[in-house]
């Protein structure tokens, strides 16, 4: 069985601070691995995934992660938080079947 | 335009009514999904379809049925909705792992308030 946490339904940085939010995840087959991001009345967008290739995983507008199997961990990353960064975020695991899996989502809260 | 649409956006109607919402997509993907969103849930999985003929109940299937149309549409009813039914409800598309890494394709999404 697949699953997925995400530790902290809010977060709230500064501009121009680090922005890092967490996901961890089970999985008993090699994951894919993705995060989108939610924009008020909006769909969810792809960031990035992961999918066995490079473990440090680049995405859209400066955010990264990087894979850590020793840690079932998944974390995004962005080293300067943006006004219009503020979102909520939604991890997500794969098998590579129909099912996905997502995370209950954080909430990107951007401080001038 | 949205390469995938759903119709409505908004909707408020009462306990009881039958409600269907609509998806099309151009995206050329055989597979399409319904899901739910509830505040502090994250997205659960209603339905799923991997063609025309292939339609399959997905976690939280009660009380909802499904059509798949054509390729490109898939719609979503109430038969009879009920208050807790309120839900922001997202189609998705996706192509098959081996043609892909498999991420899914979102609309809008569609706002159903039962009052």
């Amino acid at each position: 069985a697949q699953s997925v946490t995400q530790l902290g339904s809010h977060v709230s940085v500064s501009e121009g601070a680090l922005v890092l939010l967490r996901c961890n995840y089970s999985s008993s087959v090699p994951p894919y691995l993705f995060w989108y991001v939610q924009y008020p009345n909006q769909g969810l967008q792809l960031l990035l995934k992961y999918t066995s290739a490079a473990t440090l995983v680049k995405g859209i507008n400066g955010f990264e992660a990087e894979f850590k199997k020793s840690e079932t961990s998944f974390h995004l990353t962005k080293p300067s938080a943006h006004m219009s960064d503020a979102a909520e975020y939604f991890c997500a695991v794969s098998s590579g079947t129909y099912k996905y899996i997502f995370g209950t989502g954080t909430r990107l809260k951007v401080l001038a | 335009d949205a390469d995938v649409t759903q119709t409505p956006r908004n909707r408020i109607t009462k306990t009881g009514k039958r409600i269907m919402l609509e998806c099309s997509q151009t995206k050329g993907h055989d597979r399409m999904y319904w899901y739910r969103q509830d505040p502090g849930l994250g997205l659960r999985l209603i339905y799923y379809s991997f063609d025309v003929k292939d339609i399959n109940k997905g976690e939280i299937s009660d009380g909802y049925s499904v059509s798949r149309q054509a390729q490109a549409k898939f719609s979503l009813s109430l038969e009879s909705a009920i208050p807790n039914q309120t839900a922001l409800y997202f189609c998705a598309t996706s192509e098959p792992p081996g043609q892909s890494t498999g991420e899914l394709f979102f609309g809008e999404g569609s706002r159903l308030t039962v009052l």
